[in-house]
């Protein structure tokens, strides 16, 4: 079964500091993978989506995710936090080819700290 | 245009009553999936449906049941309800099946007291 780790429960960061949320997922097919955003009292957002193609993928609010296969990584980046950044981010996959549902990471709270 | 709409925002029932959630998906959107957000175990899959037809479903007791309807509206039911089942219901919809990325709504806050 598909599953996907999130390493840190909590990361605070210093506002303008750059910060990477870890995501491993364990896998021997082809995958797809996304990254969602939770603010409070909220829904998910997403945020990006790997498919296929290029490993390094561009999201919305500068966030940037690196597949790495050789790893089962894919990893969340963004260069410099702001405040609105604190939310709870979620790591998910799923398998390609065929119907597969989306399983989620138990997340990972980034507070921005000012 | 209009998001995913989740109805009610908010909900308390007692242990033992069933409770009715529902899910309007994007507008030509036709896959609808569930998930249960608790903070101990995250976000589980409950069941997605496609075209009013159930195409997978989660590890959950036969109490949680869904149906869609043909315009694609969703509705999620939960049974005899115990204070286990108190959580965030998130409600996701897709244009197609094949998960190439959901569009959630708020969620539906249910507590059982």
């Amino acid at each position: 079964a598909q599953s996907v780790t999130q390493l840190d429960s909590q990361v605070p960061v210093f506002e303008e500091a750059p910060v990477e949320l870890r995501c491993n997922y364990s896998s021997s097919v082809s995958v797809y993978l996304f990254w969602y955003v939770q603010y409070p009292n909220q829904g998910l957002q997403l945020l990006l989506k790997y498919l296929s193609g290029s490993t390094l993928v561009k999201g919305i609010n500068g966030f940037e995710a690196e597949f790495n296969k050789s790893q089962t990584s894919f990893h969340l980046r963004k260069p410099s936090v702001h405040i609105s950044d604190t939310a709870e981010y979620f790591c998910a996959v799923s398998y390609s080819g065929g119907y597969q549902k989306v399983t989620f990471g138990i997340g990972t709270k980034l507070q921005v700290i000012p | 245009k209009a998001g995913v709409t989740q109805t009610p925002r908010y909900l308390i029932k007692t242990r033992g009553q069933q409770v009715t959630l529902s899910c309007s998906p994007i507008s030509g959107h036709r896959s609808v999936s569930w998930y249960q957000q608790t903070p101990g175990q995250g976000l589980q899959f409950l069941f997605e449906y496609f075209s009013e037809t159930q195409r997978n479903k989660g590890n959950f007791p036969g109490r949680f049941s869904g149906r869609q309807f043909s315009n694609s509206r969703s509705e999620m039911n939960v049974s005899t309800l115990e204070l286990g089942d108190s959580a965030l219901y998130l409600c996701a919809s897709s244009l197609e099946l094949g998960n190439y990325g959901y569009t959630f709504g708020s969620g539906t806050r249910l507590t059982v007291v």
